[in-house]
């Protein structure tokens, strides 16, 4: 069965754009959470989604957000790119929320930004 | 939330065995263990977990310490495709947003 699918692989940006990524999960997956991954900071929790909610958020700013559609798949967004957004964006999908019941996490291998 | 400790870097022949250890001594009693690997340019992928008795799987061995504050994760044959950094993560529903919480891993390294 498909993985989970993220697009795309790569991105180039210029500081100050705006930049979207897409995450589809596992089929009948129904959670979806976004991390940062940076070699200063490793991985970091940025939100989940569950039944199109945002059911949890991590410690950053507001110019990052994102949304889940009827179909679970999501999709992240960052406005006023900064320098410091670089990194590798990873999406993770569970049949459960929050990765109860021991469900465990399917990552992607993720969107890697650059912002120059 | 339960903090680890792990190794920063293991290193191993191929073909052996390989224990990595990881210390969670702050774990509550109904916490699962889990273990994820991060291959080189991919996405953290799940290798075993469990909570009191030790856990076998096609990947690996997850040994649990009596007291739980303590396991081991044991790929019984090292492959080069082993080569990634090991997560221990003692509570998958441990962050206080419902997250997964990744410390710093151990780099494990294969060597031919």
């Amino acid at each position: 069965k498909a993985g989970v699918t993220q697009t795309p692989r790569y991105l180039i940006k210029t500081r100050g754009q705006q930049v979207t990524l897409s995450c589809s999960p596992i089929s009948g997956h129904r959670s979806v959470s976004w991390y940062q991954q940076t070699p200063g900071q490793g991985l970091q929790f940025l939100f989940e989604y569950f039944s199109e909610t945002q059911r949890n958020k991590g410690n950053f700013p507001g110019r990052f957000s994102g949304r889940q559609f009827s179909n679970s798949r999501s999709e992240m967004n960052v406005s006023t790119l900064e320098l410091g957004d670089s990194a590798l964006y990873l999406c993770a999908s569970s049949p459960g929320r929050g990765g109860r019941l021991n469900y465990g996490y399917t990552f992607g291998s993720g969107t890697r930004l650059t912002v120059v | 939330d339960a903090k680890t400790t792990q190794p920063n870097s293991m290193e191993s022949n191929e073909e052996e065995p390989v224990h990595l250890p990881c210390n969670h001594s702050t774990i509550s009693g109904t916490d699962y263990i889990h273990w994820y690997r991060q291959l080189p340019s991919q996405g953290p992928e799940y290798v075993i977990h469990g909570l009191t008795s030790n856990v076998n799987n096609r990947m690996a061995s997850l040994a649990i310490a009596e007291d739980r504050k303590s396991s081991t994760l044991i790929l019984h044959r090292a492959t080069l495709r082993d080569a990634a950094v090991y997560y221990c993560i003692p509570n998958l529903y441990g962050g206080s947003q419902g997250n997964l919480i990744f410390g710093k891993g151990t780099k494990l390294s294969v060597k031919p």
